[in-house]
């Protein structure tokens, strides 16, 4: 089946560097892949699309200065949390669209983000 | 055991009992309905899916049913086992909304030995 490919699994960083999180599909060509932001508890929440070959589509209220989404090829998408800050320690998670099936999105295992 | 996703956010059952998980969706556009099922520090795994010209669907030990009339989504998992403890969470997509899916707040089903 589909696998999703998310690295890395955990990281930490200070305050003010700028972290970059890969997400891979790795059977399959993704055009699209999704971010989501999970804080502890909650639910998922949608921060963008992202489209290969063309700039991310972002929800509304999430800034695009501060995570940088690039969907350079078919196979990988990357979200760069720049600049970071304690309050976006949470925990990152990607989909990619398979295109076919009835599973038509499939999830990576996530990225805990924690902020100094 | 049965919960309401909203106002019961945890479920407990005990193991080899039925659980049933329950979710309540706003947009009436939605076509297609997701089940996932998230363990700690993992990404959410698929379950079960069913679009909405249908009203029943059943799996390997689970069945989601579909009530378009209320706008309500169950997911039914019968001899319920310690490996089924987790976060459940329905989802939701509309038709032509470019396949984004919109999460409900989840249920974290606990099964007692």
């Amino acid at each position: 089946g589909a696998v999703v490919s998310q690295h890395p699994s955990r990281v930490i960083c200070k305050s003010g560097t700028s972290v970059k999180i890969e997400c891979r599909s790795l059977d399959f060509q993704a055009t699209t892949m999704f971010w989501y932001r999970q804080f502890p508890k909650k639910s998922l929440m949608l921060m963008a699309t992202s489209n290969e070959g063309s700039k991310a589509t972002y929800e509304q209220g999430v800034e695009k200065d501060k995570f940088l989404i690039n969907h350079a090829s078919l196979t990988l998408s990357t979200l760069t949390v720049t600049s970071a800050h304690p309050e976006d320690s949470s925990f990152y998670i990607c989909s990619a669209f398979t295109g076919s099936g009835a599973n038509v999105l499939t999830f990576g295992a996530g990225s805990r983000l924690t902020v100094l | 055991g049965e919960s309401v996703g909203l106002h019961l956010p945890t479920l407990s059952v005990q193991e080899g009992d039925n659980s049933i998980i329950n979710c309540a969706y706003s947009n009436s556009a939605s076509d297609y309905f997701i089940w996932y099922k998230q363990e700690s520090g993992k990404g959410p795994q698929f379950i079960i899916d069913i679009r909405s010209n249908m009203d029943k669907r059943q799996g390997q030990r689970v069945t989601v049913l579909l009530n378009k009339t209320v706008k309500h989504l169950s997911l039914q998992i019968a001899a319920t086992q310690p490996g089924d403890s987790a976060v459940y969470f329905c989802a939701e997509n509309k038709s032509g909304g470019g396949n984004k899916l919109t999460f409900g707040t989840g249920t974290q089903l606990k099964v007692e030995l």
